[in-house]
């Protein structure tokens, strides 16, 4: 099983629905991330949080929440999706050491 | 502030040749470099992290990377390209040394030909 499990792992879904995709991890790790990746863009930081109640916004979150429901699980939300959404999305963690952060698979999302 | 540019979008190497991957920051404090790697329908592995201490880092799969702090550059390099090293190659900068806040390059794609 993979330590970092995105869900879905595909979605399309139509403008102006809320939907939520999923983040469980197995490392045991307390300090998550949600980046959003663009063709030409790279990735950039949507939210990340610490521990279950910190919660902090990254470059890019307007148009996103997030819920970290337990250690294991980091939510990300949008609330009305636009087209402009459209992209792939990776979750991760890292250790308080931080000797590397682990990335998820991958959602990929279409808002059409 | 941060930033990294990474210097072409694509890059196309024989097998056997020089890979040579181009990276520069800015960062308002000593940075925290990392080079990851994107396989096709996969999530990102790293390849290596500067952190503190010696300059030239050593990677997996043969992978290095030399801090140059006069000239803010993190450039990647592999002596003798393999078919399996066609993937998105990412540069990345942390100013902090407790967290993974990345800012990110745009990508070069590698691909090797035969």
């Amino acid at each position: 099983d993979a330590d970092v499990t995105q869900t879905p792992r595909n979605r399309i879904t139509k403008t102006g629905k809320r939907i939520m995709l999923e983040c469980s991890q197995t490392k045991g790790h307390d300090r998550m991330y949600w980046y959003r990746q663009d063709p030409g863009l790279g990735l950039r930081l949507i939210y990340y949080s610490f521990d279950v109640k910190d919660i902090n916004k990254g470059e890019i979150s307007d148009g996103y929440s997030v819920s970290r429901q337990a250690q294991a699980k980091f939510s990300l939300s949008l609330e009305s999706a636009i087209p402009n959404q459209t992209a792939l999305y990776f979750c991760a963690t890292s250790d308080f050491w931080n000797t590397e952060a682990f990335f998820g698979q991958g959602t990929r999302l279409t808002v059409v | 502030a941060q930033s990294v540019t990474q210097l072409g979008s694509h890059v196309s190497v024989s097998e056997g040749a020089l890979v040579l991957l181009r990276c520069n920051y800015s960062s308002s404090v000593p940075p925290y470099l990392f080079w990851y790697v994107q396989y096709p329908n996969q999530g990102l592995q790293l390849l290596l992290k500067y952190t503190t201490g010696a300059t030239l880092v050593k990677g997996i799969n043969g992978f290095e990377a030399e801090f140059k702090k006069s000239e803010t550059s993190f450039h990647l390099t592999k002596p003798s390209a393999h078919m399996s090293d066609a993937a998105e190659y990412f540069c990345a900068v942390s100013e902090s040394s407790n967290d993974y806040k990345l800012s990110f390059g745009a990508g070069t794609t590698v691909t090797v030909r035969a």
